[in-house]
């Protein structure tokens, strides 16, 4: 079984420059998350999709953050403009139902998001 | 507010000793706890769970304690072995926050041969 695949591995930027990440999930799998990484900190939550609705996006900075499922399988996180506080890995996820409450969810192996 | 905290960023132990990481909780309404593993340049890796209704969990090597009372989870593994060293991270859920898991800092383990 292929893993969750996100691309690309890593990335330099300037700040204020925009830039994108792209994840495929476990196919099949109906929920896909988007986490931030900040160096020494764990995971965050950024937003939750559940097949193309979001389920939860509370802890997504909106004024800069954005992401999209528009087929219920892959999906893309946007940020712009890039602060240097964005600095971190940005991880993806994906489990077979969001709504099960001990589902596990299975991590890509990340994007490294370098801001200057 | 940090509702999951490991306090020990980094631990070294002996391959074939006992590996404790320790993971506190201030958030009550957490029921379902997780432990994953991290390898460099790897995403997390689920490695053993427990539900609030259980104290004690076992899969192999690996044991999860949950001491409710403290607010308290450690991860047990026994033997431990050099390709244990990682990074682990301790997870929790709880049914208000739904499937979102609320991530420790992580520890550092390494296994010495």
């Amino acid at each position: 079984e292929a893993g969750v695949a996100q691309s690309p591995r890593y990335k330099i930027i300037e700040k204020r420059q925009s830039v994108a990440f792209w994840c495929n999930p476990i196919s099949g799998h109906a929920t896909l998350y988007w986490y931030q990484q900040i160096l020494g900190q764990g995971p965050k939550l950024l937003i939750q999709f559940q097949n193309n609705g979001v389920v939860d996006d509370s802890q997504l900075p909106k004024d800069r953050f954005s992401a999209e499922r528009l087929k219920g399988v892959d999906s893309t996180l946007k940020i712009q403009p890039a602060k240097l506080e964005d600095s971190a890995v940005y991880l993806c996820a994906s489990s077979l139902r969001g709504d099960s409450y001990y589902n596990e969810q299975f991590f890509g192996p990340g994007t490294r998001l370098t801001v200057l | 507010d940090q509702q999951v905290k490991q306090n020990s960023p980094s631990l070294s132990v002996q391959e074939g000793r006992i590996s404790i990481l320790n993971c506190d909780y201030t958030n009550s309404m957490f029921d379902y706890f997780l432990w994953y593993k991290k390898y460099p340049a790897e995403g997390p890796t689920f490695l053993i769970s427990i539900s609030s209704i259980k104290d004690k969990n076992e899969d192999g090597r690996f044991t999860v304690f949950l001491n409710k009372s403290a607010k308290h989870l450690s991860l047990h593994i026994v033997p431990s072995q050099p390709g244990d060293s990682a990074v682990y991270f301790c997870a929790a859920r709880g049914e208000t926050s739904g499937s979102r898991l609320t991530f420790g800092e992580g520890t550092q383990l390494t296994v010495n041969p």
